[in-house]
């Protein structure tokens, strides 16, 4: 079945410096969304990519999807402790729900 | 308006029990689907309902199901408890069959001892 790849696993940066995560997955993706999970929280949808080398920006994170849609990136600028958590990426796999990643933990020393 | 709901929050069983967990989901959100979450294996999806039939299901055993009711209310079971289902059970709605942005429930948290 599809895998969804995701690295670094662990992530630790000083408050204020960039961070990014890369997920590539084993088959060609419709599209690919991202999530981030607080310490003790749940999944939390951030986007939606669909279109081959798409580009989106909210406020300090950029989300690419590669040309060939099967592998994504996202990219913090100048992180603040509220960063803090596990960003995840997942596709869609046939009519097999999600596949995800398992995840960056994204650790913020202040 | 309401997020998605699940109950109990917590929950502590005996291997060979069996347990149900309920999800209600956004209103007007017709898709709920199962994950479960541990350290070991991450995320990893259980089935998706949709107007009340199972659509999708994961790779896990039938000792996992569930069900979808008229009102879009899921449930799902979980028989014979075995020492590895310990997990974070996920709920997700969406507004439609297929992945298009899950809203994901608090979960609930299952220890079975």
């Amino acid at each position: 079945g599809q895998q969804v790849m995701q690295i670094p696993q662990y992530q630790h940066v000083q408050e204020g410096e960039d961070f990014t995560t890369y997920c590539n997955s084993s088959t060609t993706l419709s599209n690919i969304q991202w999530y981030k999970q607080r310490p003790g929280g749940h999944p939390v949808f951030l986007i939606q990519l669909v279109k081959s080398g798409e580009v989106k920006k909210q406020k300090r994170l950029t989300f690419q999807f590669g040309e060939a849609k099967k592998n994504s990136s996202l990219h913090i600028t100048a992180t603040q402790t509220t960063d803090v958590g596990t960003y995840f990426c997942a596709g869609p796999e046939g009519a097999d729900g999600l596949t995800f990643g398992k995840g960056t933990h994204l650790i913020i020393q202040p | 308006k309401a997020g998605v709901t699940q109950t109990p929050r917590y929950l502590i069983k005996t291997r060979g029990q069996q347990v149900t967990l309920s999800c209600s989901p956004i209103s007007g959100h017709r898709s709920v689907s199962w994950y479960q979450q541990t350290p070991g294996q991450g995320l990893q999806f259980l089935f998706e309902y949709f107007s009340e039939t199972q659509r999708n299901k994961g790779n896990f055993p039938g000792r996992f199901s569930g069900r979808q009711f008229s009102n879009s209310r899921s449930e799902m079971n979980v028989s014979t408890l075995e020492l590895g289902d310990s997990a974070l059970y996920l709920c997700a709605s969406s507004p439609r069959q297929g992945s298009y942005g899950y809203t994901f429930g608090s979960g609930t948290r299952l220890t079975v001892v």
